[in-house]
């Protein structure tokens, strides 16, 4: 019921190339998505929210893609750079609770 | 803007020791969160505080204690600590269900 399922784990790229991420969830009164970034060393920095309402978001070099019927969520990386080499989150909130259910991550590499 | 501030950065603790975090932040957020990140096994919340002295337990409460000084600060204690014990200990605030905005960590080993 509770669990994110984050795929893939690592994830190696080449400077220019894209770079998905996937979340996929089972609780259907899921109702607000985030993505959080985490560069060697630092906290995690916000990088998109999405609301059930929305199903594609745009941000400087992504695009968060939300398919309500399959309860998946994507991270899209259009042209990777070695900027972009950090641990990325997915997390999704329930109903009105506070609690925020993680991912596991994806640590991505960009080779430049 | 706001910031989050923890301290330490850095705990180094003896096995059975009551060790203390604490954090602090100027969003003017209701609700404070305690997390611990351990690698491999991503986020998990520990203790939760939707307004001054209020706690709610998380999914790993258990050897921990909390408290919510006031609505600017939220610490957390390790009971008693174990050896060989390495985690980051992340903080973080919110606005109601709103995002949740992370401070820096502490960085806690276990000797």
């Amino acid at each position: 019921g509770e669990q994110v399922e984050q795929r893939p784990p690592h994830l190696s790229v080449r400077e220019g190339d894209s770079a998905v991420i996937t979340c996929t969830y089972t609780d259907p009164n899921s109702y607000y998505f985030f993505w959080y970034k985490q560069e060697p060393g630092a906290s995690l920095q916000l990088l998109m929210k999405v609301f059930s309402s929305t199903e594609i978001n745009e941000g400087q070099g992504f695009t968060v893609l939300l398919n309500k019927k399959d309860k998946r969520l994507s991270l899209n990386l259009t042209a990777a750079h070695p900027g972009d080499s950090a641990a990325y989150f997915c997390a999704r909130i329930t109903g009105n609770t506070r609690k925020l259910i993680f991912g596991l991550g994806t640590t991505l590499q960009v080779q430049p | 803007g706001g910031i989050i501030t923890q301290t330490p950065k850095f705990l180094i603790g003896q096995e059975g020791q009551k060790l203390t975090l604490k954090c602090q932040q100027n969003f003017n957020h209701d609700t404070m969160y305690w997390y611990r990140q351990d690698s491999g096994k991503g986020l998990r919340l520990i203790y939760y505080s939707i307004t001054e002295n209020d706690l709610q337990k998380g999914d790993l409460s258990e050897g921990y204690d909390a408290s919510r000084e006031k609505k600017s600060s939220f610490s957390l204690t390790v009971t008693s600590a174990q050896k060989n014990e390495m985690a980051v200990f992340l903080c973080a605030s919110s606005m109601g269900i709103a995002e949740q905005f992370f401070g820096p960590g502490t960085r806690l080993t276990v000797l």
